[in-house]
């Protein structure tokens, strides 16, 4: 079976500090990749997604952004970060009708 | 274009007794359905899921739940809930024949008293 990796598991990033937060996968090839976020404990909400290496589709415009430079690696970005960006970010990763692995996920808190 | 609705913000339920987590789903072609679990700043742990076939779908922790299509729900059941099922539940819908993407339902809290 699949495993997600996710970190750092939680940050503390001051207003317009730049993010980087990592995702791998093991145990499969060629997955799909998802990120999202996840308010208050609640619902989830998609950011990107990825077919394949250097494809990413972005579900809602913002300041953040995604790049999957290997098959098994999904980053997640951004050069100034808002104090809206505060929330729990979730790595997930499925393919077809298969079900997705989800991370441990990354808290993260925007002073 | 996917939804899914999971009605009820908060399920509680003594221990013991049967439990229901609702949802229901809109997809425009045929859909597969999952049902999640996250417990407090973890990761969705998946439960189950309909593909196709039987109309009852058997999951892990002895859960499971029942695709009708007329009603367009899949609800999720377990027959003697326990403590430790209290969690955040999400059910989940991806369209067979549009898209890469699932949508999640906004999660239903379910809390199973001693």
């Amino acid at each position: 079976s699949q495993t997600i990796h996710q970190w750092p598991a939680t940050l503390v990033q001051p207003v317009g500090s730049p993010l980087s937060l990592e995702c791998t996968v093991e145990g499969t090839s060629n997955p799909n990749l998802y990120w999202y976020r996840q308010a208050a404990g609640r619902g989830l909400q998609l950011l990107f997604y990825s077919v394949g290496i250097g494809q990413i589709s972005s579900e809602v415009p913002q300041n953040l952004s995604a790049s999957r430079p290997q098959d098994r690696q999904f980053i997640l970005s951004s050069k100034k970060l808002l104090l809206s960006d505060s929330g729990f970010y979730l790595c997930a990763s499925g393919l077809a009708e298969n079900e997705q692995f989800f991370g441990p996920g990354t808290r993260l808190t925007v002073l | 274009a996917q939804s899914v609705a999971q009605p009820e913000d908060q399920v509680n339920v003594a221990e013991g007794n049967p439990l229901t987590v609702k949802c229901t789903y809109s997809v425009s072609g045929n859909p597969y359905l999952f049902w999640y679990v996250q417990y407090p700043n973890r990761g969705l742990q998946f439960l189950l899921k309909y593909i196709t076939g039987d109309n009852l779908v058997k999951g892990s922790y002895g859960f499971e739940a029942e695709f009708n299509k007329s009603q367009t729900s899949f609800h999720l059941k377990k027959p003697s809930a326990l403590v430790s099922d209290s969690a955040l539940y999400f059910c989940a819908v991806r369209d067979h024949d549009y898209g890469q993407n699932f949508v999640f339902g906004p999660g239903t809290r379910l809390s199973v008293l001693p």
